[in-house]
């Protein structure tokens, strides 16, 4: 079990470009979320997959992001038109059953 | 809709002391779970402990334990023996009626030498 992973582990990009992040769960989790953490502030909740399917979406999740689980494995999470308010680290955690949530590492954005 | 509120910004501690961390939470569900996560500076999100809403006995981890009062709604982390490496963001979070953690804004925790 070699937990869950997050690429890149920082990445840092021009305002106006498209950026795309990708979580690898532990294996054998069927439950994968993603969540946006601001500085200084608590991690919120962006969407979640129960295998390929998407069943939660927050509404900070505009129609600039999209995220795709396309086989119950990984995720990636794309944002479009990166906007400067954008930076944040970006959180990625599985679980298995709706238990216990364990998180990555993050992938740190900052868009200049 | 969840709501969590840590109140203490900053708290600092002795080695080997005890400190006290804060939460409050609102809910309208029935059952719900309480985390305190901890955030090392760089490093992963760690779960610490886990209430389950529907028990009444407060739950426990080796030197971390909470004081639950569900009609308070409040939601306390209590470390014992503090060492140096409990330095951290401690976060507390709610889970109730969806999957997501609702988070509040966090603790951060020095443990002095």
């Amino acid at each position: 079990d070699t937990g869950v992973s997050q690429n890149p582990r920082h990445k840092i990009t021009k305002r106006g470009q498209n950026v795309t992040f990708r979580c690898d769960p532990i294996s054998e989790h069927n439950r994968l979320y993603w969540y946006r953490q601001t500085l200084g502030q608590g991690p919120e909740f962006l969407t979640y997959f129960q295998n390929e399917a998407q069943l939660e979406k927050s509404r900070l999740l505009s129609d600039r992001f999209s995220a795709e689980r396309p086989k119950g494995s990984f995720s990636t999470l794309e944002i479009q038109r990166t906007e400067q308010g954008d930076s944040a680290m970006y959180l990625c955690a599985s679980s298995r059953f709706g238990n216990i949530q364990y998180f990555g590492a993050g992938t740190r954005l900052s868009v200049l | 809709a969840q709501t969590v509120t840590q109140s203490q910004p900053e708290m600092s501690v002795q080695e080997a002391e005890t400190v006290t961390l804060s939460c409050t939470y609102d809910t309208s569900e029935s059952d719900y779970y309480l985390f305190w996560y901890k955030q090392p500076p760089s490093r992963q999100m760690i779960l610490v402990i886990r209430q389950e809403a529907y028990k009444q006995q407060n739950a426990t981890e080796n030197r971390f334990s909470v004081n639950f009062q569900k009609a308070a709604k409040s939601f306390s982390l209590k470390i014992s023996d503090s060492q140096l490496g409990d330095a951290a963001m401690y976060f507390c979070a709610a889970q109730g009626g969806s999957e997501k953690l609702v988070f509040g804004k966090g603790t951060k925790l020095t443990v002095n030498p």
